[in-house]
């Protein structure tokens, strides 16, 4: 039982670079996110996406990109990375349920990717 | 929009003592939820509760203890006779009904010293 598999799970990247992080979760689930973690802080949403081919902006979007092409699928880009954005990222991803606890879904996240732009 | 203040940095204590994680929230939706996660030495995110807005009674697990007030916009946890594998940064989390996102607190930061 996979869950949610992030990659990689460590990088350093020199600024201006590119790359993109990759998540796959295996429960079906209609709901991803993307979340940054800065030492020492908490977990801010850059990006987060409802089901396949809508995706939306969380609190601190800007320098990434994403695209949720199947429901497994979420990668979050980063294009010419500069040094804030050394952090480590998690996916997460939760059910959709409908009623009266429609938003109280847990999520489930993964181990995390940390990377580091020198 | 939501916010999560967990004002305590930091926290110290000596195995067998009891802490309190404070967690304050806001927000003007009516239903929501709270929910706490760990996060240990490791990295991962565990989760451990959810509490929903319509439902203050509180929660005992094992050493685990949650007081959820909604007079004072608080979701408490209590840990008695801390471990030292409770050292973590312990996050305090809402959502809201019908709401896409889960807004985090800062986290706490508890060392439990043998």
């Amino acid at each position: 039982n996979a869950g949610v598999t992030q990659t990689p799970k460590f990088r350093i990247l020199k600024i201006g670079q590119s790359m993109t992080l990759q998540c796959t979760q295996d429960m079906n689930h209609n709901y991803m996110y993307w979340y940054r973690q800065d030492p020492g802080m908490g977990l801010k949403l850059i990006y987060y996406s409802v089901g396949a081919g809508i995706t939306d902006k969380g609190e601190v979007p800007n320098g990434y990109n994403v695209s949720r092409s199947t429901t497994e699928d979420f990668p979050l880009r980063l294009e010419l990375a500069a040094p804030s954005q050394t952090s480590v990222y998690f996916c997460a991803s939760r059910p959709v349920e409908a009623g009266y606890l429609s938003g109280a879904n847990v999520l489930t996240f993964g181990a995390g990717s940390r990377l580091t732009v020198l | 929009a939501q916010k999560v203040t967990q004002a305590q940095t930091e926290i110290s204590v000596v195995e067998k003592e009891d802490v309190t994680l404070d967690c304050v929230y806001e927000t003007r939706d009516t239903t929501y939820y709270l929910f706490w996660y760990k996060q240990p030495p490791s990295g991962e995110l565990v989760f451990l509760i959810r509490r929903n807005s319509f439902d203050e009674q509180n929660e005992i697990s094992g050493r685990y203890s949650w007081n959820f007030q909604k007079s004072t916009s608080s979701f408490n946890f209590t840990i008695t006779a801390s471990q030292v594998v409770d050292s973590a940064v312990y996050f305090c989390a809402l959502s809201v009904r019908a709401g896409n996102m889960l807004t985090f607190g800062g986290g706490t930061r508890l060392m439990v010293k043998p």
